[in-house]
């Protein structure tokens, strides 16, 4: 139990083109979701959470109109980089958690390559 | 505000030998959960042992174990008989109760097991 998904697992795209990344709880309901982004053999940085149907909280420094989070439901979340250039590359990855649960459930990854 | 470090950021164990990786953390809550996570090559973020802070007793899964220190301030994550697949990037993280759900995550310690 517990598996997160995530869809794509890479993509490449060009220069000022949007990229949207989903996040699937597969058998669970994940009230709360979260976007981490992983520099090359560094640790996990939070981006922003989720609550099902609210608006995400963002961390500081990240910008919200160019990551767009969207998590309509409670199995799914969205991360959207809008006209992502190429320092946007990394490994980007999403958690999800049931509500009064303090475990995290981590996705794969997705690796985003900008050209 | 919660920090959580870890001073080892390599290290290397014979293969069947044991190893311990340290995680030392600072707050003020006195209700809380620590993780350990590991990330092997393909990024897969798996959750590999979870503390209680109310817990006395050390939680074990399998080969892994860890001396929680609640005093001290310290969650070390002992690994037994080292498999080649436990190579791996081991990341310490915090929950804190009254937070806002998210993990404090610690730079991570990169071990190699060696055939």
């Amino acid at each position: 139990g517990a598996v997160v998904s995530q869809h794509p697992s890479r993509v490449i795209c060009k220069s000022g083109t949007s990229v949207k990344i989903e996040c699937r709880s597969l058998d669970f309901q994940a009230t709360t979701m979260f976007w981490y982004r992983q520099f090359p053999k560094q640790s996990l940085m939070l981006m922003a959470t989720s609550n099902e149907g609210s608006k995400a909280t963002y961390e500081q420094g990240v910008e919200k109109d160019k990551f767009l989070i969207n998590h309509a439901s409670l199995t799914l979340s969205t991360l959207t980089v809008t006209s992502a250039h190429p320092e946007d590359s990394s490994f980007y990855i999403c958690s999800a958690r049931v509500r009064d649960q303090e475990t995290q459930y981590f996705g794969p990854g997705t690796r985003l390559l900008v050209l | 505000a919660q920090t959580v470090t870890q001073s080892q950021p390599e290290m290397s164990v014979q293969e069947a030998e044991t190893v311990t990786l340290s995680c030392t953390y600072d707050t003020s809550e006195n209700n809380y959960y620590l993780f350990w996570y590991k990330q092997p090559p393909s990024r897969q973020m798996i959750l590999v042992i979870r503390q209680e802070a109310y817990k006395q007793q050390n939680a074990t899964e399998n080969r892994f174990s860890v001396n929680f220190q609640k005093a001290a301030k310290s969650f070390s994550l002992k690994i037994s008989d080292s498999q080649l697949g436990d190579t791996a990037m081991y990341f310490c993280a915090f929950w804190g109760s009254t937070g806002t759900y998210k993990y404090i995550f610690g730079t991570g310690t990169r071990l190699k097991v060696l055939a």
